[in-house]
C-alpha cells in the first residue's frame, strides 16, 4: 500500500527561527509534491508544489525534494505566530495522497 | 481568477436522513472536481472525482455517491446518513492543462451525523 508518512508534531518554533517539517512516501513512481498548509477548522490551501530534485524557493517557503530517498521536506524561514496551522504534504499516485499532517506551532 | 464554493457550511443531521452537499467552481471552464473527507485529526480521504459532466469515479466503496449535471458543480449525495459519515467534506477542483494534481479546495462542509 502506498503511503505518505509526516511526524505528527507539534513541532514547537520559536519565532523568527526556520521550521523544518519532513515528509516520505513509500513509492518511486511519484512525480508530484505538494505542501498545502490548513489552519484550524479551516480547508487545505496550496502553498508549494515542487516536481523536480532540488530546492525550490517561494518567499519564506522552501521545498526540498529528494527522489531517490523518497522525501519532501518544507523549511519555514523567520516563522511567524500565523504560520501556525497543520501542513499536509501530499504525492501524486495518479491521484493526490495526503500524509495525516504536522502541526507547527510558533512561539512568540 | 477562480473560486470554489461549498454549502452549507456546517450541517448536523440524525443517522439515516438524506444528505446533499453541493460545490461550483467560477472562473474556469471544464475543471477535474473532486470530494473529499477528512475525519477528525487525521489526513484527507478522496471520495470521487470527475473529468466532465456525468463522468464520476469513485475512490471508496461506501453509502454515498456523487453527481456532475453541469460543467462547474458537483453533488455529493446519501440516501442513508451513518454515524461514520461525520467530518469535514472538501471539494477541490484542478485546472486539466496543467498538472491534474495541483488542486485548490473549497471552505468545505464540516457535517456531524448524530
Amino acid at each position: 500500500q502506498k503511503e505518505v508518512e509526516q511526524n505528527s508534531g507539534p513541532l514547537s518554533v520559536p519565532e523568527g527561527a526556520i521550521a523544518s517539517l519532513n515528509c516520505t512516501y513509500s513509492d518511486r513512481g511519484s512525480q508530484s509534491f505538494f505542501w498545502y498548509r490548513q489552519y484550524s477548522g479551516k480547508s487545505p490551501e496550496l502553498i508549494m508544489f515542487i516536481y523536480s530534485n532540488g530546492d525550490k524557493e517561494d518567499g519564506r517557503f522552501t521545498a526540498q525534494l529528494n527522489k531517490a530517498s523518497q522525501y519532501v521536506s518544507l523549511l519555514i524561514r523567520d516563522s511567524q505566530p500565523s504560520d501556525s496551522a497543520t501542513y499536509l504534504c501530499a504525492v501524486e499516485w495518479g491521484k493526490l495522497q495526503f500524509g495525516a499532517g504536522t502541526q507547527v506551532v510558533v512561539t512568540p | 481568477s477562480q473560486t470554489i464554493h461549498q454549502w452549507p457550511a456546517t450541517l448536523v443531521q440524525p443517522v439515516g436522513s438524506p444528505l446533499s452537499l453541493e460545490c461550483t467552481v467560477e472562473g474556469t471552464s471544464n475543471p477535474n472536481l473532486y470530494w473529499y473527507r477528512q475525519a477528525a485529526g487525521r489526513g484527507l480521504q478522496l471520495l470521487f472525482y470527475s473529468v466532465g459532466i456525468g463522468q464520476i469515479s469513485s475512490e471508496v466503496p461506501q453509502n454515498l455517491s456523487a453527481s456532475r449535471p453541469q460543467d462547474r458543480q458537483f453533488i455529493l449525495s446519501s440516501k442513508k446518513l451513518l454515524l461514520s459519515d461525520s467530518g469535514f467534506y472538501l471539494c477541490a477542483w484542478s485546472v486539466p492543462r496543467r498538472s491534474s494534481y495541483e488542486q485548490y479546495f473549497g471552505p468545505g462542509t464540516r457535517l456531524t451525523v448524530t
